[in-house]
């Protein structure tokens, strides 16, 4: 099975740098993807992580250790629209067809304040 | 960009009904997902489908059944519905034909209420 940790809540300042950590334990790994959610609406795809390293696009960046089973979201000049819900979410599948859904940990409740 | 398109968005039951919700996936996306979201819960995989057949079955009960028509669209039946049915239920696309690594793109989703 699959076991994706994250923090149940974070507070930051409205123009402040937040990092979300995601820890998990999976069965296969064939990817790390970041949603953004707000309530009662649809999971917005944010960045995924195939390989170790770093991805930046704008002021969200994802980073992924596959050794450790260690991903981050850093968001950055934090904005009030930017208070939701982000998940982490596992992929297993390797196989055309087979198991890639995507298998999400409990999310982290943003807030962000004036 | 079109995106995905569920119907109804919003819908209300009595215990012991049934209920269809439809998908409409992003043109040329090959598989499609169906995810079940209670209040303050992170969505659940129930099934999906990859090229109209189905290719993996998450926490879907034996009430529930899904398919994927010749157009690529899908359709969740769920017949004695339950009041802990009650949720919002995603449908997702992907491209996964060729490439190693796609999203998931969700709709809007539906919101089921048993009374």
């Amino acid at each position: 099975g699959q076991n994706i940790d994250q923090p149940t809540e974070m507070t930051a300042t409205e123009g402040a740098i937040v990092q979300i950590n995601c820890t998990y334990q999976t069965s296969g790994f064939n990817g790390l993807f970041w949603y953004q959610q707000h309530a009662g609406e649809a999971p917005t795809f944010l960045s995924y992580n195939v390989l170790d390293g770093l991805e930046e696009k704008g002021r969200f960046s994802s980073f992924l250790s596959r050794s450790k089973g260690y991903s981050y979201l850093l968001l950055k000049e934090l904005q009030m629209k930017d208070s939701a819900s982000y998940l982490c979410a596992v992929r297993v599948g390797i196989s055309s067809g087979s198991a890639r859904q995507l298998t999400f940990g409990s999310g982290t409740q943003l807030t962000v304040l004036p | 960009a079109a995106g995905v398109i569920q119907s109804p968005r919003h819908l209300i039951k009595e215990k012991r009904e049934t209920a269809t919700l439809k998908c409409y996936p992003i043109p040329r996306h090959d598989t499609v997902y169906w995810y079940q979201q209670g209040p303050g819960q992170d969505p659940q995989f129930l099934i999906s489908f990859y090229e109209k057949m189905q290719s993996d079955k998450g926490s879907i009960p034996d009430r529930f059944s899904a398919q994927q028509f010749s157009d690529y669209h899908s359709e969740l039946n769920m017949s004695s519905l339950e009041l802990g049915d009650s949720a919002l239920y995603f449908c997702a696309s992907s491209r996964d034909r060729g490439l190693d690594v796609s999203p998931l793109h969700f709709g809007n989703g539906t919101r089921l209420t048993v009374t």
